[in-house]
C-alpha cells in the first residue's frame, strides 16, 4: 500500500495557468509538508502543516495555496504559473511536529513543466 | 542559506567499492538525517544520528558525525548498482520545526 500518495504524477501546461496537485498519506501522521526540487536537485521547504493548521510559509509567493480539509490530505493550488515554477514538488508526512528525529515520508513527486 | 552542502556533487565506483559522502553544514543542531533519492522517486530514510553520537552503523551504511566541524560523512560500503542515487543529508538546524536538505551527492555504481 502507497503511503504518500500524489496526483498527477506528470502535469504539463501552459504559463498563466492554474493548477492543483493532490496529496494522501495512510499513515495516520499529523504533520504534511510540501517541497520544491529545483533542477540543481536542491530541496527546499514550501508549506508545512499540522493538523490541518498551516505551521510553516517558507517565502512562498502567495500564488502557492496549500489546503487542508483534514489530516491525510494536503493539496497545492498554484495561481497564473510562471517559467520559474517548474520544478519537481514533492508532499511528505511526519508522525509530529516538533520532533526532528521523526522521519519524513514522501509522495513520489510531481513533475511540473510550464511552457 | 543552504543548510547542508554534501561533497561530492557526484561520485562514481565500481560495484564492490565503497562510496563516502559528506556533508556540511552552517548552524548547530540537534540531529542529521540521510536520505536517498533514486531516479525520479521521492526521497527515502537511511538514518538518523544525533548530536550526542559519533558514528552510526545500519547494515552497510555508517554514519559519523562531528560537531566540532559541523560536518558528516555517510559511507556504504560493499556497493552495490542498486545503491546508484543520489543521497541527501538534512538537519534541523537546532530547531525541532523542520529538516533543511543539502543539494545531495549523486553515486553511480557502476556493474
Amino acid at each position: 500500500d502507497t503511503a504518500v500518495s500524489q496526483t498527477p504524477k506528470y502535469l504539463v501546461t501552459q504559463m498563466g495557468n492554474d493548477k492543483s496537485i493532490k496529496c494522501e498519506q495512510n499513515l495516520g501522521h499529523d504533520t504534511m509538508y510540501w517541497y520544491k526540487q529545483d533542477s540543481k536537485k536542491f530541496l527546499k521547504i514550501m508549506f508545512s502543516y499540522n493538523n490541518k493548521e498551516l505551521i510553516i510559509n517558507e517565502t512562498v509567493p502567495n500564488r502557492f495555496s496549500p489546503k487542508s480539509p483534514d489530516k491525510a490530505h494536503l493539496n497545492l493550488h498554484i495561481n497564473s504559473l510562471e517559467l520559474g515554477d517548474s520544478a519537481v514538488y514533492f508532499c511528505a508526512s511526519s508522525q509530529d511536529w516538533g520532533d526532528s528525529t521523526d522521519t519524513q515520508y514522501f509522495g513520489p513527486g510531481t513533475r511540473l513543466t510550464v511552457l | 542559506s543552504q543548510q547542508g552542502e554534501e561533497d561530492p556533487q557526484a561520485l562514481s565506483i565500481q560495484e564492490g567499492e565503497n562510496a563516502t559522502m559528506n556533508c556540511s553544514y552552517k548552524t548547530s543542531i540537534n540531529n542529521l538525517q540521510w536520505y536517498r533519492q533514486n531516479s525520479g522517486r521521492g526521497l527515502v530514510h537511511l538514518i538518523l544520528i544525533r548530536s550526542n553520537e559519533r558514528e552510526k552503523h545500519s547494515g552497510r551504511l555508517r554514519v559519523t558525525l562531528d560537531t566540532s566541524k559541523k560536518s558528516s560523512s555517510l559511507l556504504i560500503t560493499a556497493s552495490r548498482a542498486a545503491d546508484t542515487a543520489s543521497y541527501f543529508c538534512a538537519t534541523d538546524g537546532g530547531s525541532a520545526r523542520q529538516l533543511t536538505f543539502g543539494s545531495g551527492t549523486q553515486l553511480t555504481v557502476l556493474p
